[in-house]
């Protein structure tokens, strides 16, 4: 079965800093892979999805994230943090033809004025 | 507007009884979901429906129950040997495929007093 690592449960920046929020997963075959936000006692929202096309993504709200298959990895990055991006983060793996996604333990981010 | 309702958005129980939780979209999704959420925990996965009148075990099946006897609609029933039941439950939906993005409810914040 899978399995999402994020390092670090809660991140803190300053506002207009860069936010790097990581996601690391176990599979030998390239998966699909996604990044949800979700703001307090709320559903989760898709920031952006990785399905082998570019491995560079672009997402709503200046969210990018970078699918490095050679590192198992597909952290989000935005260049400047903004108030509104405080909520918690969450990276999530589907397998090819297989209909189950496996997700993270989440990463809150703090936005510091 | 399309989208996944889910009521309703808080609900009490006392222990020993059962309680069902309500989730319905106008989607035309094939696939529903129903996902535990406790906090530092991420998501897990209840029970999910591929199509209707189906549906199979997710990781925490034990102490819950589903149908699925409509397209647009999967009740989750809390039962009374769900040793631990409080806490938040999302309910999302895709068109069923691997590389499809799950949509998710806003979510029922279950307490058993």
């Amino acid at each position: 079965a899978q399995s999402v690592t994020q390092l670090g449960s809660h991140v803190s920046v300053s506002e207009g800093a860069l936010v790097l929020l990581r996601c690391n997963y176990s599979s030998s075959v390239p998966p699909y892979l996604f990044w949800y936000v979700q703001y307090p006692n709320q559903g989760l929202q898709l920031l952006l999805k990785y399905t082998s096309a570019a491995t560079l993504v672009k997402g709503i709200n200046g969210f990018e994230a970078e699918f490095k298959k050679s590192e198992t990895s597909f952290h989000l990055t935005k260049p400047s943090a903004h108030m509104s991006d405080a909520a918690e983060y969450f990276c999530a793996v589907s397998e090819y033809n297989f209909n189950k996604f496996y997700f993270g333990s989440g990463t809150k981010l703090n936005v510091k004025p | 507007d399309g989208g996944i309702t889910q009521s309703p958005k808080y609900l009490f129980r006392k222990e020993g009884q059962n309680v069902t939780l309500s989730c319905e979209q106008n989607l035309n999704h094939d696939a529903m979901y129903w996902y535990r959420q406790d906090p530092g925990q991420g998501l897990r996965l209840i029970y999910y429906s591929q199509i209707v009148n189906d549906f199979q075990k997710g990781d925490i099946a034990e102490g819950y129950s589903v149908s699925r006897e409509k397209k647009e609609s999967f009740p989750l029933t809390v039962t009374s040997a769900q040793k631990n039941p409080t806490a938040f439950y999302l309910c999302a939906s895709s068109i069923g495929t691997s590389y499809n993005e799950q949509f998710f409810g806003p979510g029922t914040r279950l307490t058993v007093l």
